[in-house]
């Protein structure tokens, strides 16, 4: 069974550009994910969709957005790139809501470097 | 609000000695606890989780770890390590009912040849 798969591996912007982050949950799971794993400030819940609809939102500007589609799978976005959003970001998935326990299965990250 | 404190940011032992990884807890409801390993340039594995069954949870690869509520503490031990287990280890908590996890800062375990 595959495991989650993200894409693509490294990226590498400027300051101001935008980056688009994707993610491919195992086959079965509703649930995706967002953690952003930054030097000196460890990883942190960035999103949550289930069911095509964002459930839950960490601590983060605006400038950080995603969707899920009909499929499951996800999209990251960060608009106005600054020099901080430079991290590892890693995608989870698990069984839906309505299962009783969710285990977060991860991907293996996208790299960002902002420039 | 809930939160996880690890207490060592490094961890040295030699291999085929004992392993104990410390991590503490904050939460105003029964949490969901994991432990979660990392090796350079992979994802995030579960070990091991916690979820008010047994307190004392085993889980892959010879790691275990017991739940004291008296104490706050969910730590990691393994009986004998491997050079295999050289990660970063992360102790991870959740609410009920709420899928977000929050982690700790992480324990990088070296093992001495």
């Amino acid at each position: 069974e595959a495991g989650v798969t993200q894409s693509p591996t490294h990226l590498i912007k400027t300051r101001g550009q935008q980056a688009t982050l994707r993610c491919s949950p195992i086959s079965g799971h509703t649930s995706v994910y967002w953690y952003q794993q930054a030097l000196g400030l460890g990883l942190q819940f960035l999103l949550w969709y289930d069911e095509g609809e964002e459930r839950n939102r960490g601590n983060f500007p605006p400038r950080f957005s995603g969707r899920q589609f009909p499929n499951y799978s996800s999209e990251l976005n960060v608009n106005a790139l600054e020099l901080e959003d430079s991290a590892l970001y890693l995608c989870a998935s698990s069984l839906g809501l309505d299962s009783s326990y969710n285990e977060q299965f991860f991907g293996p990250g996208t790299r960002l470097t902002v420039l | 609000a809930q939160s996880v404190t690890q207490l060592d940011s490094h961890v040295s032992v030699s291999e085929g000695t004992p392993v104990l990884l410390r991590c503490n807890y904050s939460s105003s409801y029964s949490p969901s606890l994991f432990w979660y390993v990392q090796h350079p340039n992979k994802g995030l594995q579960l070990l091991l989780k916690y979820t008010s069954a047994a307190t004392l949870v085993k889980g892959i690869n010879g790691f275990e770890a017991e739940f004291k509520k008296s104490e706050t503490s969910f730590h990691l031990t393994k009986p004998s390590a491997h050079m295999s287990d050289a990660a970063e280890y992360f102790c991870v908590v959740r609410l009920f009912g709420n899928e977000k996890l929050t982690f700790g800062t992480g324990t990088r375990l070296t093992i001495i040849p």
